[in-house]
């Protein structure tokens, strides 16, 4: 039972568009939503967070929103730069401070 | 500031060999710890984490166990590896605090052969 998805596996977009990943919950528990950045052969880099208190939160480039009635957050990249193309992950934290992680959105920024 | 070392980056094991992954942090104190694989086209799960020394929970059933020796060394190990243990294993480390980030090391890719 997958409680964080991320229903898109792959997203390929052109530079200086906006990139726009999703991710979707199923415990309503969650209270802390993080995304990170991964490159291949290396651990995933902390990216931006929100705090379940919250519907928005920006940083730079990074916007991360917050549905928490559609149990559904996303994050936007813009404007996206050929730099950007990693894989991200979505991960939602819960009382117990465990991170539950989906599995991922391969994105692609075409030059 | 503080880091997170794990080692080795790369390792080649025949089936039905030990394993042992080391992660040390530095620049903190009492961290909780996580080690999570990654398989081949699949998210991140979470295989153990620690609340403090000699504190483990187990989050999936598996062939591989953890121990926490000291407050900063986290060590994932085997005593037979198993062709499906390979994967990309990564640990991590959060603060105390209620709304702090992980982070992660570099991970080491297994390869059982």
């Amino acid at each position: 039972d997958q409680q964080v998805k991320q229903n898109s596996p792959s997203l390929s977009v052109q530079e200086g568009r906006i990139s726009i990943l999703n991710c979707d919950y199923t415990n309503s528990m969650f209270d802390y939503f993080l995304w990170y950045k991964k490159y291949p052969a290396e651990g995933p880099t902390f990216l931006i967070s929100i705090s379940s208190i919250k519907d928005k939160n920006e940083d730079g480039r990074f916007t991360v929103f917050l549905n928490k009635s559609a149990k559904h957050l996303s994050l936007h990249i813009v404007p996206s730069q050929p730099g950007d193309s990693a894989v991200y992950f979505c991960a939602a934290r819960d009382w117990s401070r465990q991170l539950t992680f989906g599995s991922g959105t391969q994105l692609t920024v075409l030059p | 500031s503080q880091t997170i070392h794990q080692w080795p980056a790369t390792l080649v094991q025949p089936v039905g060999s030990p394993l042992s992954l080391e992660c040390t942090v530095e620049g903190t104190s009492n961290p909780n710890l996580y080690w999570y694989r990654q398989a081949a086209g699949r998210g991140l799960q979470l295989l153990f984490y620690s609340v403090g020394i000699g504190q483990i929970s187990s989050e999936v059933p598996q062939n591989l166990s953890a121990s926490r020796p000291q407050d900063r060394q986290f060590i994932l190990s085997s005593k037979k590896l198993l062709l499906s243990d390979s994967g990309f294993y990564l640990c991590a480390w959060t603060g105390q605090g209620v709304m702090t980030e992980a982070f992660f090391g570099q991970g080491t890719r297994l390869t059982v052969v």
